[in-house]
């Protein structure tokens, strides 16, 4: 069974660019959430989608989104970067998204410079 | 507020030489308690889900126990392969998503 893949893996943006990340779920999870890592703050949730729709969201600037396809495959999208967005971008996927496990990609490394 | 705060943030143990990481919680209604490991440049990696006090859950040298207000993470007769960051997280009943601890993070010498 295949894991849950993120891409790309690595990243690097000059400041005030925008990005687009990408990340595959486990097959029949329909729940993505989105969490940001930093050394600093460790995991910070950013949202979570669940049938196209978001359900719920973290305490993010509106330079974050996100979108989930209906395939549940989902991509999130930070515009005019700035150099604090610089981070382990992780996505998880999860049957449904409550009382069940979530599980981790590998994770997209972002570096703003 | 839902809150989670694990401890020690560092810990170093000799191979062979048990202990116990800490992760406690102030959470509206808790849904689960959820245990991850972590090793350097890779995603979290799901270990155990803990729903209700006394549980307990086993996997190899890790043992995970809930209490209402706590969770610990024992770990009997470390090995270095058990090095690694080890998060807690919280999923309340309001909401689906985790919060996330800080982690520990576990350095087994041989």
């Amino acid at each position: 069974k295949a894991g849950v893949t993120q891409t790309p893996r690595y990243l690097i943006k000059t400041r005030g660019q925008q990005v687009t990340l990408s990340c595959s779920p486990i097959s029949g999870h329909r729940s993505v959430s989105w969490y940001q890592q930093t050394p600093g703050q460790g995991l910070q949730f950013l949202f979570e989608y669940f049938s196209e729709t978001q359900r719920n969201k973290g305490n993010f600037p509106g330079r974050f989104s996100g979108r989930q396809f209906s395939n549940s495959r989902s991509e999130m999208n930070v515009s005019t970067l700035e150099l604090g967005d610089s981070a382990l971008y992780l996505c998880a996927s999860s049957l449904t998204g409550g009382h069940t496990e979530a599980f981790f990609g590998q994770g997209t490394r972002l570096t703003v410079v | 507020e839902d809150q989670v705060t694990q401890s020690p943030e560092a810990l170093r143990l000799q191979e062979g030489e048990s202990s116990s990481l800490n992760c406690s919680y102030t959470v509206s209604g808790l849904r689960g308690l959820f245990w991850y490991r972590q090793d350097p440049g890779k995603g979290p990696e799901f270990l155990f889900t803990l729903y209700s006090a006394g549980e307990e859950k086993e996997k190899e040298r890790l043992k995970a126990t809930l209490t209402k207000k706590e969770s610990f993470l024992h770990i009997t007769a470390p090995k270095p392969e058990d090095s690694a960051t080890y998060l807690c997280a919280v999923q309340a009943n309001t909401g689906n998503q985790f919060y996330f601890g800080t982690g520990t993070s576990l350095t087994v010498i041989p």
